[in-house]
């Protein structure tokens, strides 16, 4: 089956600095991939929708300066949270689709604590 | 925008009893996924169902999209302590769209 590879599965880093997680289709081209964040033992919650080549479509309430999205190629989006801060703390998770209207396929999510 | 209202939020169960989750919506989604996710890891998809009134049946698991295509439901018969996580249903508004989803059901099963 299709897979999505998110990295790294985990990062600790100091408050201010800026960290860039990618995630990769493996096996297939990915015309649009999705950025989640997900509080513990809540739902996930759409940050943004990027689309190859174009600017992502951020949700109401995301700061795009904060969080910036970047879908250069059919297998690869990278999410940056920029000078990061505790509040920032968080699992973030990747999904990417094909095109078709395949389903979504999940990376293993990233989780990111901010010291 | 479209909403989906899970429930319950929490369930803890012995081993072998059954249950079911329900997900509920105003609007008509084109088709529903659910996924299982485990902690620390990314949601698993389960099963995808299209059309009003389907039932799809995965091992002891049985799920129901409804009528009007605004509703779902899993069943889970004879639960077992590996069957242990949060379920997420989630909606697809229309083909190719982003998907909706429900505030999940964290599921311990107890031995």
């Amino acid at each position: 089956g299709a897979v999505v590879s998110q990295h790294p599965s985990r990062v600790i880093c100091k408050s201010g600095t800026s960290v860039k997680i990618e995630c990769r289709s493996l096996d297939f081209q990915a015309t649009t991939m999705f950025w989640y964040r997900q509080f513990p033992k809540k739902s996930l919650m759409l940050m943004a929708t990027s689309n190859e080549g174009s600017k992502a479509t951020y949700e109401q309430g995301v700061e795009k300066d904060k969080f910036l999205i970047n879908h250069a190629s059919l297998t690869l989006s990278t999410l940056t949270v920029t000078s990061a801060h505790p509040e920032d703390s968080s699992f973030y998770i990747c999904s990417a689709r094909g095109p078709n209207d395949q389903p979504q396929h999940f990376g293993d999510g990233t989780r990111l604590s901010i010291l | 925008t479209q909403l989906l209202e899970q429930s319950p939020q929490f369930l803890s169960i012995q081993e072998g009893e059954n249950l079911t989750v329900y997900c509920n919506s105003s609007s008509v989604f084109s088709s529903l996924q659910w996924y299982r996710q485990e902690p620390g890891e990314g949601p698993v998809l389960l099963v995808t169902v299209v059309t009003g009134g389907e039932v799809k049946k995965l091992k002891r698991l049985t799920f129901q999209f409804g009528d009007a295509r605004k509703d779902s439901s899993l069943h889970i018969t004879a639960a077992q302590t590996g069957d242990t996580g949060l379920y997420l249903c989630a909606g697809e508004g229309t083909s190719g769209s982003r998907l909706t989803f429900g505030e999940g059901t964290q599921l311990t099963v107890n031995p």
